[in-house]
């Protein structure tokens, strides 16, 4: 089955860049989803399709896929970015799985 | 406004059934794929099931054969059956709506229910 890999933490100083990543095998081939999770809350969509954003969601939150990695970059990081994220593909070659990262906690310092 | 809510979960014995429902408003629940996703405490999200807009329905491994998700298009709701019930399936299941444009991200998903498995 498709695996996802994703740091377990990032941290980053407030008004920097966080980059978290997420591993899968030719993961450039998929489209590649990111939720932002807050303690206690439900998931939120931050970007979607490799690099769109849900309306509503601030342009500090971008994507990128490429290859074996894709990436969420936050710009301009503050306190309230403080949660979990986790990478989201469908895997549709595996039985129309939905596959999620192992999820990468992101503080800020 | 699109809203899901969930209902039905609590404590449950080892080997119990519980019947999962998610109350959507503000769409049409089978006119998008929906799923049940779950997260065990202090883990991370874990994908259960989904049912297609077809009806077409599939399962993740750790659930296939005892869990059934369906749908009541007059009511508007999602269901998740689950049957013999483990220790391990203790989570908050969530319910989410699927986007029908682009590759299908979630971009809807209720408040979660907690399910507990425990004698």
């Amino acid at each position: 089955s498709y695996v996802l890999t994703q740091p377990p933490s990032v941290s980053v100083a407030p008004g920097q860049t966080a980059r978290i990543t997420c591993g899968g095998n030719n993961i450039g081939s998929k489209s590649v989803h990111w939720y932002q999770q807050k303690p206690g809350q439900a998931p939120v969509l931050v970007v979607y399709d490799d690099s769109d954003r849900p309306s509503g969601i601030p342009e500090r939150f971008s994507g990128s896929n490429s290859g074996n990695t894709a990436t969420l970059t936050i710009s301009r990081v503050e306190a309230g970015d403080e949660a979990d994220y986790y990478c989201q593909v469908w895997d549709s070659s595996s039985d129309h799985r939905v596959v999620f990262g192992g999820g990468t906690k992101l503080t800020v310092l | 406004e699109v809203q899901l809510v969930e209902s039905g979960g609590g404590l449950i014995q080892p080997g119990g059934s519980l019947r999962l429902s998610c109350a959507a408003s503000g769409f049409t629940v089978s006119s998008n794929y929906m799923s049940w996703v779950r997260q065990a405490p202090g883990k991370g999200l874990e994908w259960v099931s989904v049912i297609y807009s077809g009806g077409s329905t599939y399962y993740a491994d750790s659930v296939k054969g005892r869990f059934t998700i369906s749908r009541d298009n007059s009511k508007n709701t999602l269901y998740l059956q689950m049957n013999s019930l483990r220790a391990e399936d203790t989570a908050v299941y969530y319910c989410a709506r699927a986007m029908v444009r682009g590759k299908w991200p979630f971009d809807y998903w209720g408040q979660g229910t907690l399910v507990t498995v425990s004698s």
